[in-house]
């Protein structure tokens, strides 16, 4: 089955530090991919639509000038996390739909980002 | 406005079934998945219904009822390892999930 991969798995940083997370598709092309947030016992946060070749789709509520996306290719889009505070203490997770079926959508294994 | 209804927890015992119901209210509808996650990690799909009826698939199966807003997800001959929670996610008109904070199943020896 379809693969994506999430990198780093967790990192812990300084507050007002930046941190990248990655998300690749391992066997399929992706052109939109999602970014959640998901706080202990919460459902998940949609945080933003990445799209390649062009700007990213935040949701209502999400900084774009603190949450950055980059969908540089057809395999791998980054989020960053610009000066991170301890409430961006979270568990983000990427998403991506295989070719146009929005049917077939795998998740990332998911990065736990502890701020200190 | 969009709404997902579940269970917030259920307790089944090892072997048994269980139907966890799922209702639910979208901007649109391009069917509906069921997830599954362990604590700490990322969903992991289980079953996607866009029309109406049963989709069986092994010991898990999912009902869809359009027109009620209504879905079901029937686990059979429960093991340990299906302690998780089960999360209903509708696809909206614009092919975006709806989450809710999803059931939390606890299976019992």
């Amino acid at each position: 089955g379809a693969v994506v991969s999430q990198h780093p798995s967790w990192v812990i940083c300084k507050s007002g530090t930046s941190v990248k997370i990655e998300c690749r598709s391992l066997d399929f092309q992706a052109t939109t991919m999602f970014w959640y947030r998901q706080f202990p016992k919460q459902s998940l946060m949609l945080m933003a639509t990445s799209n390649e070749g062009s700007k990213a789709t935040y949701e209502q509520g999400v900084e774009k000038d603190k949450f950055l996306i980059n969908h540089a290719s057809l395999t791998l889009s980054t989020l960053t996390v610009t000066s991170a505070h301890p409430e961006d203490s979270s568990f983000y997770i990427c998403s991506a739909p295989r070719g146009g079926d929005y049917n077939e959508q795998f998740f990332g294994p998911g990065t736990r980002l502890t701020v200190l | 406005g969009q709404n997902i209804d579940q269970p917030t927890e259920m307790t089944a015992t090892e072997g048994a079934i269980v139907q966890i119901n799922c209702t639910y209210q979208t901007s649109g509808f391009n069917g509906l998945f069921w997830y599954q996650q362990h604590a700490g990690e990322a969903p992991t799909f289980l079953s996607y219904n866009v029309l109406d009826g049963l989709e069986e698939k092994g010991r898990f199966s999912s009902f869809l009822s359009r027109s009620k807003g209504y879905s079901y997800l029937l686990l059979k001959e429960l093991q340990m390892k299906d302690s998780a929670s089960y999360l209903c996610a509708p696809l909206d008109s614009n092919y975006q999930l709806i989450w809710g904070a999803g059931t939390k199943l606890i299976i019992k020896p």
